[in-house]
């Protein structure tokens, strides 16, 4: 069974970084490109970043280019987000995905910014 | 980037009644490979959101017959034949053809009259 767990959000100030991980299991990590997506509260689904099989390429939405970082360690089965200046509208629930078509979803990380 | 408007954004369905929601994109999500690919999501309340299609009408596994996309170009539609409780929630539409970016469409929320 797919399994995708998210971790590591919180409260943080503005202007503070957050590193988000996502826990995969039940398929190999290094066959799919993976993706994060997030949702203020009480809006709707925004696509944030996406990265390629091995690492090599990374694609981000505008707002968060510059400040955020994809990454993963397909030996670990694992993929994360450095959130770095982070500001108000930043905060939402972080998901990570398996594939640009978003066949399967984690649960959700919240990430409140602050102060 | 492709704009994607959902309507309705408000659906009140009698349980058992049928219901539709069409998906617009501002372009054609016909990819170059020939496929066109956009997809339906379920986010039910609390939950994280769910992928019941791809491709415009292809059906992910243990999704009821139920439901049903349709469409071609810029223009789609999710079919629900007979509303159940379990429907209710928000739905949107996504397209993964023309990115990055990556774009959704507003969400639309069916809920039971």
């Amino acid at each position: 069974e797919v399994q995708l767990v998210e971790s590591g959000g919180g409260l943080v100030q503005p202007g503070g970084s957050l590193r988000l991980s996502c826990a995969a299991s039940g398929f190999t990590l290094s066959n799919y490109w993976m993706t994060w997506v997030r949702q203020a509260p009480g809006k709707g689904l925004e696509w944030v970043a996406n990265i390629k099989k091995d690492g090599s390429e990374t694609y981000y939405v505008d707002s968060v280019k510059g400040r955020f970082t994809i990454s993963r360690d397909n030996a670990k089965n694992s993929l994360s987000l450095q959130m770095n200046s982070l500001r108000a509208e930043d905060t939402a629930v972080y998901y990570c995905a398996r594939e640009i078509a978003m066949a399967h979803w984690g649960r959700g990380t919240l990430v409140t910014v602050s102060s | 980037d492709v704009v994607m408007t959902q309507s309705p954004l408000s659906l009140p369905v009698t349980l058992g009644q049928p219901a539709s929601i069409s998906c617009r994109s501002s372009q054609s999500l016909v990819d170059s490979d020939g496929n066109t690919y956009l997809n339906w999501f379920l986010q039910r309340p609390g939950q994280s959101p769910r992928r019941l299609i791809y491709k415009v009408s292809k059906r992910d596994s243990g999704v009821p017959d139920r439901f049903s996309g349709g469409g071609s170009g810029t223009d789609f539609t999710l079919k629900i034949s007979r509303v159940e409780a379990e429907d209710v929630g928000v739905y949107y539409c996504m397209q993964p053809t023309l990115w990055p970016p990556v774009t959704f469409g507003q969400g639309t929320k069916l809920e039971i009259k």
